[in-house]
């Protein structure tokens, strides 16, 4: 099935240590977005790709980045992670970025998530 | 400052009985809403979604109301089954802003049998 992946499911970090979340997509869409969300919050959106256009948030971190090789995978880099940026992180896709007005727009696919713990 | 909330964090149901999910949006430039649903251990999935120039949109079991001018839509499931039991997160989203959604905090829906 066409799907979004992310690895690993479940990731374990020290305070600063560099770590790199995967997804990958088998939909062959232009857009990959990575999302914060920590418990009980409203997922957050980091930043997104629309093919190799990357579009950071005002607001994300300049702590995060992200690269995207190809079309089916992105990666989110944390540089130094910090207690507070445990939390489930989410990748989505999209085909495009269109709509119009009172039309429909483009649904986003998520993964199923990474769950991040910083010690 | 969130600018879609849901109110309510959790809501338990009886089996059959209809459901009503509320969120509220401060964003006058939002001019399409969604809800997705996310079980445990899972991405969440899109459920159902309306367009600014509609005031209901309903597909099976799951309808969707948009009050504008209150800045307010709500979800009904009827008759609500035990596989609805997930989170429920409702989202807006600006075609000036490119389609980024903007999410709720999520409801938890329990359905009783």
């Amino acid at each position: 099935d066409a799907m979004v992946i992310q690895n690993p499911r479940y990731q374990v970090t020290q305070f600063g240590k560099p770590v790199t979340l995967s997804c990958s997509q088998t939909l062959n869409h232009n857009v990959m977005y990575w999302y914060q969300q920590k418990s009980s919050q409203a997922p957050k959106l980091l930043f997104h790709y629309y093919d190799k256009d990357f579009n950071n948030e005002a607001d994300t971190p300049d702590n995060f980045q992200s690269r995207r090789p190809n079309t089916s995978f992105c990666f989110l880099d944390i540089r130094s992670p910090g207690l507070g940026d445990a939390a489930m992180y989410l990748c989505a896709t999209s085909r495009g970025l269109a709509g119009a007005i009172g039309g429909d727009r483009e649904t986003q696919y998520f993964g199923p998530g990474t769950r991040l713990l910083v010690l | 400052d969130q600018q879609v909330k849901q109110n309510s964090p959790s809501l338990s149901v009886q089996e059959g009985r209809i459901s009503i999910l509320n969120c509220d949006y401060t964003n006058s430039m939002f001019d399409y809403f969604l809800w997705y649903k996310k079980y445990p251990a899972e991405g969440p999935t899109f459920l159902i979604s309306i367009s600014s120039i509609k005031d209901k949109n309903e597909d099976g079991r799951f309808t969707v109301f948009l009050n504008k001018s209150a800045k307010h839509l709500s979800l009904h499931i009827v008759p609500s089954q035990p596989g609805d039991s997930a989170v429920y997160f409702c989202a807006a989203s600006a075609i000036a802003a490119g389609n980024k959604l903007t999410f709720g905090g999520g409801t938890r829906v329990l359905v009783k049998p």
